[in-house]
C-alpha cells in the first residue's frame, strides 16, 4: 500500500529561522509527487509538482526537492505569513491513481 | 480563470438526515475528485469522476456517493448521515487525472 509520511508534525520557528519539512513515501514507481499549502478552514493551495529524484523547484522563501525516497520544502528566512499546514501527496504511475497524501505539517513563523 | 468553487461552505445536520454537496471544477476541468478532511485521518479519497463517469473509488461505505454532470459539475451525496462524517469536504478538479489538482474552499459538515 502507497504511504506517505511527513515529519515533524509540527514546528515553530522564529521569523527568519530557516528550516526543512520532510515527506518520505513509499509507492511503487513515482508518476509525480505534490506539495501544497492549506491555511485554517480552507482548500489546499497548490506550491509545486516534482517528477523525478534530483529535480528542484522554487517559489519565493520555498524550495521542493525530490530524491528516490523522500522530498524536502526547504523554508529560507520564513515569515509569520508563511505560517500554515503544508501537505505533501503521492501519485502512483499506474493507471489513473488517486494522490495519497501525508497528514501535513503544520508551521508556525512567530515574528 | 475562476477557481474551484463548492456550495454550500458550511452545513449543519442532525443523525441520519443526507446531504448533498456540490462542486463547480475550473473551466475545461473534466476530472473532479472528492476528498474527506478530519484532524485525525487527514485527507482521504472519496472518489473521482472524469467525463461523467467514476473512474476510481477510496474506502468508503455506500453511504456516500457521488455523480458528475455533462457540464463536469458534481455532485457527493451522503445518506444516513453519522456523527463521524463530520468533517472538511473537498473537491478538486484537473485537466486529466495525471495532472496537478486544484482544490475548491470545501464545504465544513457538522453532524449533531
Amino acid at each position: 500500500e502507497d504511504q506517505v509520511t511527513q515529519s515533524p508534525e509540527a514546528l515553530r520557528l522564529q521569523e527568519g529561522e530557516s528550516s526543512s519539512l520532510n515527506c518520505s513515501y513509499t509507492v511503487s514507481g513515482l508518476r509525480g509527487l505534490f506539495w501544497y499549502r492549506q491555511d485554517p478552514g480552507k482548500g489546499p493551495e497548490f506550491l509545486f509538482t516534482l517528477y523525478s529524484a534530483g529535480e528542484e523547484k522554487e517559489k519565493e522563501r520555498l524550495k521542493a526537492t525530490l530524491t528516490k525516497k523522500e522530498s524536502f520544502l526547504h523554508i529560507t528566512a520564513p515569515k509569520p505569513e508563511d505560517s500554515a499546514t503544508y501537505l505533501c501527496a503521492v501519485q502512483a504511475p499506474s493507471g489513473n491513481t488517486p494522490l495519497v497524501f501525508g497528514k501535513g505539517t503544520r508551521l508556525s513563523v512567530i515574528a | 480563470k475562476a477557481g474551484v468553487t463548492q456550495t454550500p461552505r458550511y452545513l449543519i445536520k442532525t443523525r441520519g438526515q443526507q446531504v448533498t454537496l456540490s462542486c463547480s471544477p475550473i473551466s475545461g476541468h473534466r476530472s473532479v475528485s472528492w476528498y474527506q478532511q478530519t484532524p485525525g485521518q487527514g485527507l482521504q479519497f472519496l472518489f473521482e469522476y472524469f467525463s461523467e463517469t467514476q473512474r476510481n473509488k477510496g474506502n468508503f461505505p455506500g453511504r456516500f456517493s457521488g455523480r458528475q454532470f455533462s457540464n463536469s459539475r458534481s455532485e457527493m451525496n451522503v445518506s444516513t448521515l453519522e456523527l463521524g462524517d463530520s468533517a472538511l469536504y473537498l473537491c478538486a478538479s484537473t485537466m486529466a487525472s495525471a495532472e496537478t489538482q486544484y482544490f475548491g474552499p470545501g464545504t465544513r459538515l457538522l453532524v449533531l
